[in-house]
């Protein structure tokens, strides 16, 4: 069982609203991502991190910021949310910095609504 | 351009069926190929995970197998149970920088019925 996990668990909010979405492992990762789900399709990184202080932008473009201030928590924040926002939002973590061959640990995602 | 394409795009079975999901894939260079099982709104959890040396590997019920040459996987599900039902994602590593990449299939849903 993965010790990682993301608050809350489904958010529902109005266009022009301000949110952040929190992760947070138990494990010690150093290594912490950023997926954005939709139905039906293939998981796109849009952030992680190597440890503290390191943030870098994934594959896919997003309008959100993340931080690193501790291992532990990697929240992602969106300033001014819009309908194009609504997704799953999935956080990740490994133990080691090449994801050659670490296994990916994930949380249960926050299913966003941007209305 | 590396991808990875997983058929079916669906599968309903009964339960006590056995099942086969295909996986192909253009990554290269490959490092190693894994399956994830994700339930209706959860993460991915790993199934297996295999490198250009080993051609099979099971997970008590399910058993993954891997062609480095015609890159191709296929993971089966022997004695289908009701919690099988799940997206199976395909997910393969490269190994083109230091650090890797991976790339993500898009999933079989496969849905058991008693």
């Amino acid at each position: 069982e993965a010790d990682i996990y993301q608050t809350p668990r489904y958010l529902v909010i109005g266009t022009g609203k301000k949110i952040t979405l929190e992760c947070s492992q138990t494990m010690g990762h150093d290594k912490m991502y950023w997926y954005q789900q939709d139905p039906g399709m293939e998981l796109h990184l849009i952030h992680y991190s190597y440890g503290v202080n390191s943030t870098e932008k994934g594959d896919l473009s997003s309008e959100s910021t993340v931080s690193r201030i501790r291992t532990e928590h990697f929240p992602l924040t969106l300033e001014s949310a819009r309908p194009s926002h609504t997704s799953q939002y999935l956080c990740a973590s490994s133990r080691s910095l090449s994801v050659t061959n670490e296994k990916l640990f994930f949380g249960s995602g926050t299913q966003l609504s941007v209305l | 351009k590396n991808q990875v394409e997983q058929s079916p795009q669906s599968l309903i079975i009964l339960e006590g069926k056995n099942c086969t999901l295909q996986c192909n894939y253009t990554v290269s260079p490959f490092s190693n190929l894994r399956w994830y099982k994700q339930d209706t709104g959860r993460g991915p959890v790993s199934l297996t995970i295999m490198t250009f040396s080993e051609n099979t590997k099971s997970n008590g019920r399910y058993t993954a197998t891997l062609d480095a040459d015609t890159k191709q996987s296929s993971l089966h599900i022997t004695a289908s149970q009701l919690s099988d039902s799940a997206s199976y994602i395909c997910v393969v590593a490269d190994r083109g920088s230091t650090l890797g990449r991976l790339y993500f299939g898009r999933g079989t849903q496969l849905t058991v019925w008693p």
